[in-house]
């Protein structure tokens, strides 16, 4: 059965970066498309975007100019970097394996808050 | 605001048949399939629905989805208290997930 676990720092300055990883187990990272998914508290469900096991990424217009999702295969990981936060980017981050089909795994999400 | 529309809220009684309504266009449901997510209050979404009509393994025949046009319903039979969540519909356009709003369910 495929595992996913996010992992990372819980508070983030504002104007920082945020950095996230999210480690696969049970299964392969090969072949695959990995996403991070966001909600802020109360609200609902935002897809942030996804990577390939080969590297080839696809974001969400709305946050492309900052974010940044890297894979490394060797590890088993692929990280999530959205730089120059704000307190709008607080929220539960989670990752997961959206095939469009059976196949959807997701971590349990990680809270990330922006506060100085 | 999503450009899947959801009702806010939706409610019934213990038994009763619920359905959740969302909302697109030719762009997102019309020429996509829809997959519906069940949260439970502080846990990652569950896939309930996927292409529209389909159970994973292991969803109760209770749940139930549909398609027709620009738009997706969720429907829920036998209404039990454990299935106060909130439901999601989400649609892959062909170059990104969009998910609709939530609705927040209660049972009675």
């Amino acid at each position: 059965q495929v595992q996913l676990q996010e992992s990372g720092p819980g508070l983030v300055k504002p104007s920082e970066t945020l950095s996230l990883t999210c480690s696969v187990s049970g299964g392969s990272i090969n072949s695959r498309y990995w996403s991070w998914i966001r909600q802020p508290p109360g609200k609902g469900l935002e897809w942030i975007g996804y990577i390939y096991y080969s590297g080839n990424t696809n974001y969400n217009p709305s946050l492309k100019s900052r974010v940044t999702i890297s894979v490394d295969t060797s590890k088993t990981q692929f990280s999530l970097r959205l730089n120059s936060v704000t307190a709008a980017d607080t929220a539960v981050y989670y990752c997961a394996r959206l095939d469009g089909n059976s196949e959807n795994y997701w971590g349990q999400g990680t809270l990330v808050t922006v506060s100085s | 605001q999503s450009v899947l529309t959801q009702p806010p809220s939706a409610s019934g009684t213990p038994g009763q048949r619920v359905t959740i309504s969302c909302s697109g266009s030719s762009s997102t449901i019309g020429n996509n399939y829809v997959h519906w997510y069940q949260q439970l209050p502080g846990t990652a979404p569950k896939l309930l629905i996927y292409r529209n009509d389909q159970r994973p393994s292991g969803v109760p025949d209770r749940f139930s989805g549909s398609k027709s046009g620009t738009s997706a319903s969720l429907a829920i039979s036998g209404l039990r208290s454990e299935d106060e969540a909130d439901y999601y519909c989400a649609v892959w356009d062909g170059s990104l997930w969009i998910f609709g709003g939530g609705t927040n369910l209660a049972v009675l």
